[in-house]
C-alpha cells in the first residue's frame, strides 16, 4: 500500500508479557516516529529514527521500551514486562526528511491492551 | 515548559454551521511552530497546517481558516459550512524547532457534525 501500515491493529496481552509492534513506513521516507496516545489525550512523542539510528529517544518512558529500525525501513517497538499503564494506541509516522511535517504521514495505530 | 490547551473537549454542530476550535499555547521560546491535525475515526492523524511564530497572517484553505494571535497565545481553527465528513478529533500542537520531545500535542477537541 501507499501509506504507513502498522501491525497488529489490536494487541491484547497480560501484565508482565513482552510485545512487539511493527511499523512499515512509506517507501523512501528516511524519518520514522513513534508516538503513544492514551485514551482522550493527544499523542505523546516516544522516539524518532533518521535512517537506521535513533536520533532522539528522549520520549521513551523507561528502559522497558525499546525500538529498532535495522535496515532503515521497517521499525519495531518492543515493550518488556508490560504494565496496565502501557495500554494505549501506539502511532507510527514517517516523513521524507526529519520533522518535515508537510510530508509526514501517520499510520492507523496499534491498540495495545494490557490486562 | 511547553503546553497546549484545548478547552473544548467536545463540540456538536449541525451541518452547514460554522464552528471554531480553540487552541491556547504556552512557551518561553521566541521561535516555535504551531500545528493542527485531524484524527478521523480511522485513527490516522492528518496534518492540516503548520505556522511559525514569525508569521501571524491568517490562513484560509477552502472551508478551513486559522487565526494566529501572538498577543493572546492563541491559534484558533474555524470550519465554515461544516460537513458530516468533518467529524473527527482535532489536535493543536506546538513545537520548538520542529524536534522530538519538544513536539507537544493538546488533548484534542472531538467535533461531531450532525446531518
Amino acid at each position: 500500500g501507499a501509506g504507513v501500515s502498522q501491525t497488529p491493529s489490536n494487541k491484547v496481552t497480560e501484565k508482565g508479557k513482552y510485545v512487539e509492534l511493527r511499523c512499515d513506513p512509506i517507501s523512501g521516507h528516511t524519518a520514522l516516529y513513534w508516538y503513544r496516545q492514551s485514551l482522550g489525550q493527544g499523542p505523546e512523542f516516544l522516539i524518532y529514527f533518521q535512517g537506521t539510528g535513533a536520533a532522539d529517544d528522549s520520549g521513551l518512558p523507561n528502559d522497558r521500551f525499546f525500538a529498532v529500525r535495522p535496515e532503515g525501513s521497517v521499525s519495531t517497538l518492543k515493550i518488556q514486562r508490560t504494565e496496565r499503564g502501557d495500554s494505549a494506541v501506539y502511532l507510527c509516522a514517517s516523513s521524507l526528511r526529519a520533522w518535515d511535517t508537510d510530508t509526514q504521514y501517520f499510520g492507523p495505530g496499534t491498540r495495545l491492551t494490557v490486562l | 515548559a511547553q503546553k497546549v490547551t484545548q478547552a473544548q473537549t467536545e463540540i456538536s454542530v449541525v451541518e452547514k454551521e460554522d464552528v471554531t476550535l480553540d487552541c491556547v499555547y504556552e512557551t518561553r521560546d521566541t521561535t516555535y511552530y504551531l500545528f493542527w491535525y485531524k484524527q478521523p475515526p480511522s485513527g490516522e492523524l492528518v496534518f492540516l497546517i503548520r505556522r511559525n511564530s514569525f508569521d501571524e497572517q491568517n490562513e484560509i484553505s477552502g472551508r478551513y481558516s486559522w487565526n494566529f494571535q501572538k498577543s493572546t497565545s492563541s491559534f484558533n481553527f474555524t470550519i465554515t459550512a461544516s460537513q458530516v465528513v468533518d467529524s473527527a478529533v482535532y489536535f493543536c500542537a506546538l513545537s520548538r524547532d520542529n524536534y522530538g520531545q519538544n513536539f507537544v500535542f493538546g488533548p484534542g477537541t472531538r467535533l461531531s457534525v450532525l446531518p
